[in-house]
């Protein structure tokens, strides 16, 4: 039972650079998140999809994209890499919103 | 703004003592939820609250919830090693501006040493 997937587990890119975090659960899950994790910050939501074909903007959306590519993936995209986005950045899923949530193993990314 | 704020920031003890820990929010809630995190790993799961609910046990964990007050706190009985970890509540709205949204506090580290 693999849950919640995440790829890569660590990235470094360049200031401008842009990426896909790509994430992707076999729990049949209507509902996904992409967090991020700062030391000190606890975790702020980016962006979710509380059901396939919906998104909608997090706490901290600014320079990040989102693609619900189906019921099982959620993609993530930085269009311009800022050295403001070195974080963890954590995908997650539940059955619906506000019940537990699953979350994938992390990806660390820098900025340089 | 994160909507929840664990106190404290961090906690040592020792095999065997319990470790206490707080969440205050800010606005109403429909349920609030208590998650482990391993150095280096994702969040786990611990146990979900339900704003109509006062207390909730799960093996050594029990975690009560005072929606007059806006706190809740975990209590972990009779620590071990492995409890040694960073522990986040999440507060879930459930109202039309804050629907799908769970926010995070800052965590409580926890240490505990053999």
């Amino acid at each position: 039972n693999a849950g919640v997937t995440q790829t890569p587990k660590f990235q470094v890119l360049k200031t401008g650079q842009s990426m896909t975090l790509q994430c992707a659960q076999d729990m049949n899950h209507n509902s996904m998140y992409w967090y991020r994790q700062d030391p000190g910050m606890g975790l702020r939501l980016i962006y979710y999809s509380a059901s396939e074909g919906t998104t909608d903007k997090g706490e901290v959306p600014n320079g990040y994209n989102v693609s619900r590519l189906n019921k099982r993936e959620f993609s993530l995209r930085l269009e311009s890499a800022a050295p403001s986005q070195t974080s963890v950045y954590f995908c997650a899923s539940t059955s619906r919103p506000g019940e537990k949530l699953f979350f994938g193993s992390g990806t660390q990314l820098s900025v340089l | 703004s994160q909507q929840g704020e664990e106190d404290p920031q961090a906690l040592s003890i020792q095999e065997g003592e319990n470790a206490t820990m707080n969440c205050s929010y800010k606005t109403s809630i429909n349920n609030l939820q208590w998650y482990r995190q391993n150095s280096g790993r994702g969040l786990v799961h611990l146990i979900l609250i339900r704003s109509n609910e006062r207390e909730k046990h799960s093996g050594r964990l029990r975690v009560t919830l005072d929606t007059s007050k806006k706190s809740s706190s975990l209590l972990i009985t009779a620590s071990r090693a492995a409890d040694t970890a960073s522990y986040f509540c999440a507060t879930f709205g459930g109202t039309t501006d804050s629907w799908g949204k769970l926010q995070f506090g800052a965590g409580t580290q926890v240490v505990v040493t053999p």
